[in-house]
């Protein structure tokens, strides 16, 4: 079955230290994962995808097969990056299964 | 209006009652979806709808009746439901298939759900 894996309810870190939101998935085929967030009363938006190899806002995430893992990384937190985080998996073409979610707390 | 938008914002009903949540997109897409968030669970997909023709429904009961007239509008019309579909409902829209390495979805701000 296909299946997204966040472990971590509530991450909490001080403001430039690193961080690291952990998402595991299940699925037989060839993944395709993306992270979502979903800042403060904002709407839920695509912060960035395994296929670029980009870095958003520093964040960057790498795929890795063998553990079936797409971690998110962030070298030094922001305040500003408070927020919700949705590890999801794309399957077949036309749906997203999304994890529960992770949210990060950045204190001063 | 831009991008994807939800109405009601807040709705309350009671069981009996029928009502319809809206969604509208003005990007231009050609799919659209209908999620469900609950407290503590992770977005739940209802159903997905490619050039106006659904392609998904994920074992959703009966009484959520998905409806989309054009490539622009979604609707879920909601009957005889029960206090455990309280929830917020997200509407969402893509290009393409949202499984592609492009498919971006586009989030609505969702509308929250109330079954007293």
């Amino acid at each position: 079955a296909q299946r997204v894996t966040q472990p971590e309810k509530l991450l909490s870190v001080f403001k430039g230290a690193p961080v690291e939101l952990k998402c595991n998935y299940s699925y037989s085929g060839s993944p395709e994962l993306f992270w979502y967030v979903q800042y403060s009363r904002q709407r839920l938006q695509l912060l960035l995808r395994h296929i670029s190899r980009e870095s958003i806002k520093g964040f960057t995430a790498d795929l890795n097969k063998g553990e079936t893992s797409f971690h998110l990384k962030k070298p030094f937190a922001q305040e500003e990056d408070s927020a919700m985080y949705y590890c999801a998996l794309s399957v077949n073409t036309d749906k997203l299964i999304f994890g529960t979610g992770t949210r990060l707390q950045v204190f001063p | 209006e831009t991008g994807v938008t939800q109405t009601p914002r807040h709705l309350v009903m009671g069981m009996t009652n029928k009502k319809s949540l809206k969604c509208e997109q003005h990007l231009g897409h050609n799919a659209m979806y209908w999620y469900k968030q609950s407290a503590k669970k992770p977005l739940e997909l209802m159903f997905v709808y490619n050039f106006k023709e659904q392609t998904e429904n994920n074992s959703v009961p009966s009484r959520f009746s998905p409806e989309c007239p054009n490539s622009s509008h979604l609707f879920l019309h909601l009957h005889t439901l029960q206090p455990e579909d309280s929830a917020l409902y997200l509407c969402a829209s893509s290009q393409e298939g949202a499984g592609g390495p492009d498919g971006e979805l586009f989030f609505g701000e969702g509308s929250r759900l109330t079954v007293l």
